[in-house]
């Protein structure tokens, strides 16, 4: 069973600033398997990005994913008030990791 | 337009069973070559992957819930539903459906429901 590890845990940052997030895999997993989700209060999580490097229909190319082996990354290149939300990423359309919250500093 | 929406009891009595059904409007769970998953929220936690269903295949669940989940499919109703026993207060959450995409050899969620809370107590 894969596990995944994301960190941090919180993050604490003002609109404007570029972030990187982490997603560690217990063993080698394929980049097709990779997909990461912004999950807001009282929505439904939304798909940002699969195949761990492409973004999903509608999402602002700000967002982007790379990564191969056993560490993803999430990025935001400059952050809008409304990318405050916790990140999720997911493994082969199941697991998920525990989550990254991004608040406002 | 793809569209998920789930329903069920929002109270369910520790021990008992909790019966979630998920209806699927703009697509067909019984022709269409993708799989269908429950996921849940416990409430200050993370998402919790519950399990997935591929009609007609079979169902393959997240193994700390295995034990007490079943994942079906009603092809006439254009449904499907999730059983989870002996509940406890650890079993409330959201709950959420969700369509899992398997095009090209990706694997992602790409169509959710809004989600539906269970709160587990007598």
């Amino acid at each position: 069973e894969i596990v995944l590890t994301q960190s941090p845990g919180t993050l604490s940052l003002s609109p404007g600033e570029r972030v990187t997030l982490s997603c560690r895999a217990s063993q080698r997993v394929g980049t097709s398997f990779i997909a990461w989700y912004q999950h807001k209060p009282g929505q439904a999580p939304r798909l940002l990005i699969f195949g761990a490097s492409t973004r999903a229909t509608g999402i602002p190319d700000r967002f982007s994913g790379s990564g191969s082996g056993t560490d993803f990354t999430l990025t935001i290149s400059r952050l809008e008030p409304e990318d405050f939300a916790v990140y999720y990423c997911q493994h082969y359309g199941s697991t998920f990791g525990q989550g990254t919250k991004l608040e406002i500093k | 337009q793809l569209q998920l929406q789930e329903t069920g009891p929002g109270l369910v009595k520790p021990s008992e069973t909790l019966s979630l059904t998920c209806s699927v409007s703009g697509a067909s769970i019984g022709r269409d070559t993708y799989y269908w998953g429950w996921i849940r929220q416990p409430p200050g936690r993370g998402l919790e992957w519950i399990g997935n269903i591929y009609y007609p295949g079979s169902a393959s669940y997240n193994p700390s819930l295995e034990s007490r989940v079943t994942i079906s499919a009603d092809t006439s109703k254009n449904q499907f539903s999730l059983k989870l026993n002996s509940v406890t207060a650890a079993d409330t959450a959201v709950y959420y459906c969700a369509r899992r995409s398997v095009l090209h050899g990706y694997y992602y969620m790409d169509v959710w429901g809004k989600g539906t809370t269970v709160i587990v107590s007598s």
